[in-house]
């Protein structure tokens, strides 16, 4: 089974809406957890850390479910420029301090 | 401040080659990554450092693969006889390990062609 999983998509949605993504992941026991954007060719970079009690930032507000192990990354009021593959990142906390990354979600807004 | 560094940006050489790619970590950062993403793929894992511990290697995908990390900073990925699907971005990230929650900030990547 994978570390992470991450419905890949693609999620085409109109200007405005809003729009939601799920990631499971493997271990009962990681503790750190994140959103990163990536647009393409482009390297990911950190949307936002997700936080026990759930976090937001603006439009993006995260969550995470322990019991069912997943974290999501909801989005309002979609704008073009949030197109873009989004990555979902679980530390396990394991030996050594590695991440895995989920494969992306394809997030296309059309006007 | 200053971000993570790679270099080449882009590297293009021939089939059986060996080629060098260099990251240099955010100041003060104790944990480097190198990933590699091929076109439209997720990114692989290829090795991490962490201070002065041991690298965890497994994600390195044969021999010819190797990489160093000289005075805990600046790390240098080696691909010794190049072949065609080694052809991917190859992505170095740091991050601070002592804190918890501290997530891994990438470089631009070095986009690697191999003809």
């Amino acid at each position: 089974r994978k570390e992470v999983e991450q419905d890949p998509g693609p999620f085409n949605v109109p200007e405005g809406a809003t729009v939601a993504f799920n990631c499971t992941y493997s271990n009962s026991a990681s503790q750190s957890f994140f959103w990163y954007r990536q647009d393409c060719r482009k390297e990911p970079k950190l949307l936002m850390s997700v936080y026990s009690s759930g976090n937001e930032d603006g439009r993006f507000t995260a969550q995470l479910n322990r019991a069912s192990q997943y974290i999501s990354l909801l989005i309002r009021d979609s704008k073009l420029s949030d197109s873009a593959t989004y990555l979902c990142v679980v530390n396990p906390k394991r030996a050594g301090n590695q991440f895995y990354f989920g494969t992306g979600t394809s997030l296309t807004v059309i006007p | 401040g200053a971000g993570v560094s790679q270099s080449p940006s882009n590297k293009v050489t021939e089939k059986g080659k060996d080629v060098e790619l260099r990251c240099d970590p955010i100041s003060g950062h104790t944990a480097l990554y190198w990933y590699r993403q091929s076109l439209g793929q997720g990114l692989e894992f290829l090795i991490y450092f962490q201070g002065n511990s041991a690298p965890d290697k497994s994600g390195l995908p044969s021999d010819r693969f190797s990489a160093e990390r000289t005075g805990g900073s600046v790390s240098t990925l080696t691909i010794q006889r190049t072949q065609q699907e080694d052809s991917a971005v190859y992505l170095c990230a740091s991050s601070l390990v002592s804190q918890t929650d501290q997530p891994q900030h990438f470089g631009d990547g070095t986009r690697l062609s191999i003809l």
